[in-house]
């Protein structure tokens, strides 16, 4: 149980283009979602916190236009890297909160050329 | 300033011979202590969740325990498909909650 699903897992896109990532909590409901940018070797470090219906929180730091969170419903979470640049070329991860603790996406690879 | 702190960044190990990972942390009002296991381009798999200093947690080769300033996973003679990075967290209650990770220990257990 538990089990949050990302897709897609590895994008490339041109710079200035924009990237939807999705987060889907398969078998329960996610009020709250976290989502996570981990550089090679690195430890994951929190973008924002998704909450159902409400605005996204974003950490210091986080440019909240250029990554935008929409959580729409209590199972899908959506990250949009807008006008992307090489720089935020990263692996995402999403993260959902359930009665058990934290369960995690797979995460997605995004490169931008 | 809440920080999670894993040592040792990267740990060669052969098969069979056992060792301790460590996680230290300086946060205030921390709710759970997490260990899970990452493998490369993969999300973070859950391991255990502690709460209290003297708690201990198992699951096959791999044992947590929790201090009130540090966490150890000890691996009791590793196989190489235990290699992965091995990640701590800290969930603290700072307005909201929040979860801070660790920078990770690389384990690679060879045969």
């Amino acid at each position: 149980g538990a089990v949050v699903s990302q897709h897609p897992s590895r994008v490339i896109c041109k710079s200035g283009t924009s990237v939807k990532i999705e987060c889907r909590s398969l078998d329960f409901q996610a009020t709250t979602m976290f989502w996570y940018r981990q550089f090679p070797k690195k430890s994951l470090m929190l973008m924002a916190t998704s909450n159902e219906g409400s605005k996204a929180t974003y950490e210091q730091g986080v440019e909240k236009d250029k990554f935008l969170i929409n959580h729409a419903s209590l199972t899908l979470s959506t990250l949009t890297v807008t006008s992307a640049h090489p720089e935020d070329s990263s692996f995402y991860i999403c993260s959902a909160l359930f009665s058990g603790g934290y369960t995690f996406g797979s995460g997605t690879r995004l490169t931008v050329v | 300033e809440d920080q999670v702190t894993q040592s040792p960044e990267a740990l060669r190990l052969q098969e069979g011979e056992s060792s301790s990972l460590n996680c230290s942390y300086t946060v205030s009002g921390l709710r759970g202590l997490f260990w899970y296991r990452q493998d490369p381009g993969k999300g973070p798999e859950f391991l255990f969740t502690l709460y209290s200093a003297g708690e201990e947690k198992e699951k096959e080769r791999l044992k947590a325990t929790l201090t009130k300033k540090e966490s150890f996973l000890h691996i009791t003679a590793p196989k190489p498909e235990d290699s992965a990075t091995y990640l701590c967290a800290v969930q603290v209650m700072s307005g909201t909650y929040k979860y801070i990770f660790g920078t990770g220990t690389r384990l690679k257990v060879l045969a």
